[in-house]
C-alpha cells in the first residue's frame, strides 16, 4: 500500500529552527509537496521537489532523498505566525497526490 | 473575486436533508478536486474533474454526487449523510491533471451531520 508517514505534532520556539520530517513509500514517484494549513483555513502551497537535494525559500527549506523515500521541511527564524499544520504530500505514478496526516507545529514565545 | 471559493462556510444538516456545497476558481484551471479532512487524517480525495470530465470515484459512497458544468464550477450534492461524514470538505484546482503541479484549495465547508 501507499503510506506517508509524518509526526502528528512539534514543538518549537519562537526564533529556533525546527526540522519536519517526512517518509514516504509509493507506488511511482513524481514529486513531493509541502503545503502549510492554518486552523479553519485551507492548505496553501509551500515547495515542490522532484530531483534529490535542498530547495531554500526564503525562511523555508525542502530537501528530498529519492533513494530513502525521505523529505524534510525546514523552518529558520521561527515566527508565532508559523504555527500551523504542515503537510506532506506525494505525486505517485499515476500523478496523484497522497497526502500524510500533517505535523502540526507549536511555537511558543 | 479572486482563487478558489466555498459556499457556505459552515453547514449543519440532518441525516434526511439534501444540500449542496458550491465551490468556483477563478484561475482558469482546468482540474478540480473535492477533499474530505477528517481530524488528525490525511486528506481524502473524494472526486476529480479534468476538463469538466470525471475521471476519479475513489469508492466514495452514492451519498456524495458530484457535478461540474463547466471548468469553473463545481458542486457536491449531499443527501442522506451520516454523522461520520461530518468534516471540512475542500475544494482545489489546478492548471492540468497532472501531479506536478501545485493545487489551489478553497476555504472549506465545515460540515456537521446531526
Amino acid at each position: 500500500g501507499q503510506n506517508i508517514d509524518q509526526p502528528t505534532e512539534m514543538t518549537a520556539t519562537e526564533g529556533a529552527i525546527v526540522q519536519i520530517n517526512c517518509t514516504y513509500q509509493t507506488s511511482g514517484f513524481n514529486g513531493l509537496f509541502w503545503y502549510q494549513q492554518h486552523a479553519g483555513e485551507a492548505p496553501t502551497f509551500l515547495s515542490y521537489n522532484v530531483l534529490d537535494g535542498l530547495e531554500e525559500k526564503g525562511r523555508f527549506s525542502s530537501f528530498l532523498s529519492r533513494s530513502k523515500g525521505y523529505s524534510y521541511l525546514l523552518l529558520k527564524e521561527l515566527q508565532m505566525k508559523d504555527s500551523a499544520s504542515y503537510l506532506c504530500a506525494v505525486s505517485d505514478s499515476n500523478y496523484q497526490l497522497i497526502w500524510g496526516a500533517g505535523t502540526k507545529l507549536i511555537i511558543k514565545p | 473575486e479572486t482563487g478558489v471559493t466555498q459556499t457556505p462556510r459552515h453547514l449543519v444538516m440532518g441525516m434526511t436533508n439534501k444540500k449542496s456545497l458550491k465551490c468556483e476558481q477563478h484561475l482558469g484551471h482546468n482540474a478540480m478536486y473535492w477533499y474530505k479532512q477528517s481530524a488528525k487524517k490525511p486528506l481524502e480525495l473524494m472526486f476529480v474533474y479534468n476538463f469538466k470530465e470525471q475521471t476519479e470515484n475513489n469508492s466514495v459512497p452514492s451519498r456524495f454526487s458530484p457535478e461540474c458544468p463547466n471548468s469553473s464550477h463545481l458542486f457536491l450534492h449531499l443527501h442522506t449523510l451520516q454523522p461520520e461524514d461530518s468534516a471540512l470538505y475542500l475544494c482545489a484546482s489546478s492548471p492540468l491533471l497532472d501531479g506536478s503541479y501545485e493545487q489551489y484549495f478553497g476555504p472549506g465547508t465545515r460540515l456537521t451531520v446531526t
